[in-house]
């Protein structure tokens, strides 16, 4: 199991926002990253921090976090956003890294 | 190029060995903690090793412990993945990752990222 929760499948229509939330009690003390995995590919970093891109990474992707629940945001959703997406962060009781289980974005 | 590529992957036997290796290309993997990140088919991502810039600190998931072996060979730029005893629930794609980790002085918080990944390798343990 993961001790990071995320919803399994999520939806949104085109050129809609979308909410994907994560949640764990090692969000208290640590920033969620956000990755985008497109099928057959290998993740990719989306969000990192309290809300910082990398290069090359659109703006319509941003994050935020609330006590214990960490929020990726798709504002004006495109085609090429339906993957899924992945939460992680620093854990400092059990090991050091967590994930989320997940969640399939569909971009109706 | 900043760009990490592994290799090693394949169908084994229960109970066998399998080593994977990730060589870095475009920067200096022992000035980084390096994480090794596995996916079962249809799931989603595990955490299985971290070997940090040190190299004396290692960790490992409960999963894999005293199973895997996680080490570096700088002069080669690479990082590897000793896979021992292997059974049919290590069956998935494994991937390398560079971390990226700070401490965000401002909200009292650890930052915790994957910036580079590589392509993966595909491990299928069956008879």
């Amino acid at each position: 199991s993961s001790e990071l929760t995320q919803d399994p499948a999520v939806s949104v229509a085109l050129g809609q926002t979308v909410t994907i939330t994560c949640q764990g009690d090692s969000l208290r003390t640590s920033y969620a990253s956000w990755y985008q995995q497109k099928s057959g590919q290998a993740p990719l970093l989306l969000i990192y921090g309290k809300n910082n891109r990398p290069s090359g990474i659109p703006d319509r992707f941003s994050g935020s976090t609330s006590g214990n629940t960490a929020s990726l945001t798709i504002t004006g959703a495109q085609a090429e956003d339906e993957a899924d997406y992945h939460c992680n962060s620093r854990d400092t009781t059990i090991k050091p890294v967590v994930f989320g289980g997940g969640t399939k974005l569909t971009v109706l | 190029q900043v760009q990490l590529a592994e290799s090693g992957g394949g169908v084994v036997q229960p109970g066998r060995s399998l080593r994977l290796s990730c060589a870095a290309s475009g920067f200096t993997l022992s000035s980084f903690g390096m994480h090794w990140v596995r996916q079962a088919p249809g799931k989603g991502l595990e955490w299985v090793a971290i070997i940090w810039s040190g190299e004396i600190d290692k960790f490992y998931a409960d999963s894999v412990k005293d199973r895997f072996t996680i080490s570096r060979d700088n002069s080669k730029n690479t990082v590897y993945l000793q896979m021992n005893s292997l059974r049919a629930e290590d069956t998935a794609v494994y991937y390398c990752a560079r971390e990226m980790f700070y401490y965000d002085s401002n909200d009292h918080r650890d930052v915790e990222a994957f910036d580079i990944w590589g392509q993966g390798t595909m491990v299928t343990v069956s008879s």
